[in-house]
């Protein structure tokens, strides 16, 4: 079985502080990892991804197979960097690449 | 080009109906996946579709609900005898193909309340 855990359901910084929201999966498989975000009255997208190396909106995160991690980084957060992010988990070794979504994290950035 | 489109947008439904919700994937995208949004259990995978084929319906809650897809395209996900318990946003995501390498394009979901 595949699962997701994201042990923040809010998380409140100040403009300018440094963001890391936590992402831990369990998977016996090769696992792809994704950050997805949901910004007020949109839809859900996708943010970045483990195959990707990409740094998305100055957003990075790091796929740490010896600790089963993809923390999601951003040294300065933004107002707008105000959402909800999900972390999710898609087997590259199943069929039918169906998402398992960890149970998000809500990022407040005050100003 | 349009991104993935869902209706209706809200349905409000009294117990004990039936409700149809509605995909269009984006042109092209062999893969199309639903999802159930829900305050209790977060964002949990229903069932896939490759082409009109859905390989996977395990994820389907009971067997009251059930999917289907015609021309690679269209899809509607079928929920019968509504219950309370079925009050969500509905999700659809489709992808160009299945392997592990594809993105998931969502649609706005339908907000279902079950009275």
């Amino acid at each position: 079985a595949q699962r997701v855990t994201q042990p923040e359901k809010l998380l409140s910084v100040f403009k300018g502080a440094p963001v890391e929201l936590k992402c831990n999966y369990s998977y016996s498989g090769s696992p792809e990892l994704f950050w997805y975000v949901q910004y007020s009255r949109q839809r859900l997208q996708l943010l970045l991804r483990h195959i990707s190396r990409e740094s998305i909106k100055g957003f990075t995160a790091d796929l740490n197979k010896g600790e089963t991690s993809f923390h999601l980084k951003k040294p300065f957060a933004q107002e707008e960097d105000s959402a909800m992010y999900y972390c999710a988990l898609s087997g590259l070794d199943n069929a039918g690449n169906m998402l398992t979504f960890g149970g998000g994290t809500r990022l407040m950035v005050k100003p | 080009g349009a991104g993935v489109s869902q209706s209706p947008s809200n349905k409000v439904t009294e117990k004990g109906k039936d409700v149809e919700l509605r995909c269009d994937p984006i042109s092209g995208h062999t893969a199309l996946y639903w999802y159930r949004q829900s305050l209790g259990q977060g964002l949990e995978f229903l069932i896939y579709f490759q082409g009109n084929s859905a390989p996977d319906k395990s994820g389907l809650p009971s067997d009251r609900f059930s999917a289907e897809r015609t021309g690679g395209s269209v899809s509607t996900l079928t929920i019968q005898r509504t219950q309370q318990e079925d009050s969500a946003v509905y999700l659809c995501a489709s992808s160009p193909g299945t392997s592990g390498q594809e993105t998931q394009y969502f649609g706005p979901g339908t907000r279902l309340l079950v009275l």
